[in-house]
């Protein structure tokens, strides 16, 4: 099936500086979804992307598609605390509504 | 989220036991789906249902049975428990309309077999 990759694994940073996952395809990819997962909680929904050079801003977390649909990205600005966790892109199968995850970005921080 | 629940949080239990892990949402979403979590390997899809009484296999399916005879339930069986089947288990829902619908995740049930 459709894999995407996700970089990099782990991310520890001091609070206050920015922190960006990525996530790529080597297929182009109809949507992307991403998700946060706090430690030991489940993951919940953040954010879809769906069309090309998409940019989508939460607050301080920006979340852009690729103009070939072929990767993501999320970035935090100005990390704080409550921004721990690990954070998840998956696409959609299309037809299907299966979801396929990348392996996760786990942000720690440094308060 | 309130509206889908799993039931037991936790579980012990014995290899070539049978255990069956609930799944109830309120939503009347027509998609479930059944994830299983480890380390290393993030969030795998062991089986999904587009419908009640419609269910197809995802990426890990083996030792796994569902069923879906109602809209709300979605209850994931291991039939012979391994060890290998230790994990945390997430059941989702979405409404799935075609039109991507975001998953809504459960709490979870964290599972151990001895």
């Amino acid at each position: 099936g459709q894999q995407v990759m996700q970089i990099p694994q782990y991310q520890h940073v001091q609070e206050g500086e920015d922190f960006t996952t990525y996530c790529n395809s080597s297929t182009t990819l109809s949507n992307i979804q991403w998700y946060k997962q706090r430690p030991g909680g489940h993951p919940v929904f953040l954010i879809q992307l769906v069309k090309s050079g998409e940019v989508k801003k939460q607050k301080r977390l920006t979340f852009q598609f690729g103009e070939a649909k072929k990767n993501s990205s999320l970035h935090i600005t100005a990390t704080q605390t409550t921004d721990v966790g690990t954070y998840f892109c998956a696409h959609i199968i299309q037809g299907a509504q299966k979801l396929v995850f990348g392996q996760g970005t786990r942000l720690t921080i440094n308060p | 989220d309130a509206g889908i629940t799993q039931s037991p949080r936790y579980k012990i239990t014995e290899t070539g036991r049978q255990v069956t892990l609930m799944c109830h949402q309120t939503w009347s979403h027509s998609y479930m789906f059944w994830y299983r979590q480890d380390l290393g390997h993030g969030l795998r899809l062991i089986y999904y249902s587009a419908a009640a009484d419609i269910t197809d296999k995802g990426e890990v399916p083996d030792g796994y049975v569902v069923s879906r005879s109602k809209t709300e339930n979605f209850p994931l069986t291991l039939e012979s428990a391994t060890r290998s089947q230790t994990s945390v288990y997430f059941c989702a829902s979405s409404g799935g309309t075609g039109s991507n619908q975001p998953q809504h995740f459960g709490d979870g049930t964290r599972l151990s077999i001895l």
